[in-house]
């Protein structure tokens, strides 16, 4: 059975605090995405790993960095976070160059930002 | 620029009734792929069903059909039989290009389906 795992389910960090969200796959997946998602926003991209070590930014960056050191482990960094970092945090992964491949997601880590 | 657009933020159904979920997307891509994910209140991501922009055919799973009308660029997520179970937040999501060796998807703000008994 596939599988994605997050670290945490949820989680509580304070303004200022360097924030670690980890991502594990199974799979031998060749892509990997992380995604925040807000009410009446929907999922969106903020990066997304194509091999390991190579990343390409998303649609919302900004405040964020992530790091692939092996295929199967996809982190997203949160610098210093903010509260407007407050969020459910989703991350997903694929295998590459067919069309109808799927992404598998993880179960998600709520972040709150105090 | 690519985009989808889901116009209902919430709807309500009968147990046993089918529902349409609404979904029309914008690309100037030839070739694309259309998703539908479910997320249940757990929170997962759950896929449902694929459609390809060259598929002659609408796609079917099970309960789940995708009512693809090209020229319109829509497409529409049919559920048949409506369960409670079915009750859940449903993503449509889009990819473009041919096969797409990155697979990014690019996501609507979802339609929360409640399923009344």
């Amino acid at each position: 059975d596939v599988k994605v795992t997050q670290s945490s389910r949820y989680l509580v960090k304070r303004t200022g605090e360097k924030v670690f969200l980890e991502c594990v796959q199974d799979m031998d997946h060749e892509n990997m995405f992380w995604y925040r998602q807000d009410p009446g926003l929907g999922l969106r991209l903020i990066y997304f790993s194509y091999d390991v070590k190579m990343k390409e930014k998303g649609d919302i960056p900004e405040g964020y960095s992530v790091s692939r050191e092996k295929k199967e482990r996809f982190s997203l960094i949160l610098e210093s976070a903010s509260t407007n970092q407050t969020s459910m945090y989703l991350c997903a992964s694929s295998l590459s160059g067919g069309d109808a491949y799927e992404q598998y997601f993880g179960p998600g880590t709520r972040l709150t930002v105090t | 620029a690519q985009k989808i657009t889901q116009t209902q933020p919430g709807m309500f159904v009968q147990e046993k009734e089918a529902v349409t979920l609404d979904c029309t997307y914008d690309t100037s891509d030839p070739s694309y792929g259309l998703f539908w994910y479910k997320q249940p209140s757990s929170g997962e991501m759950i896929f449902l069903i694929y459609q390809g922009s060259y598929d002659q055919q609408n796609a079917t799973e099970g309960r789940y059909s995708l009512n693809f009308q090209k020229a319109r660029k829509s497409a529409n997520l049919v559920i048949s039989a409506s369960q409670l179970g079915d009750s859940a937040m449903y993503f449509c999501a889009m990819r473009e290009g041919q096969y797409g060796a990155t697979n990014k998807l690019i996501f609507g703000t979802g339609t929360l389906l409640a399923v009344q008994p």
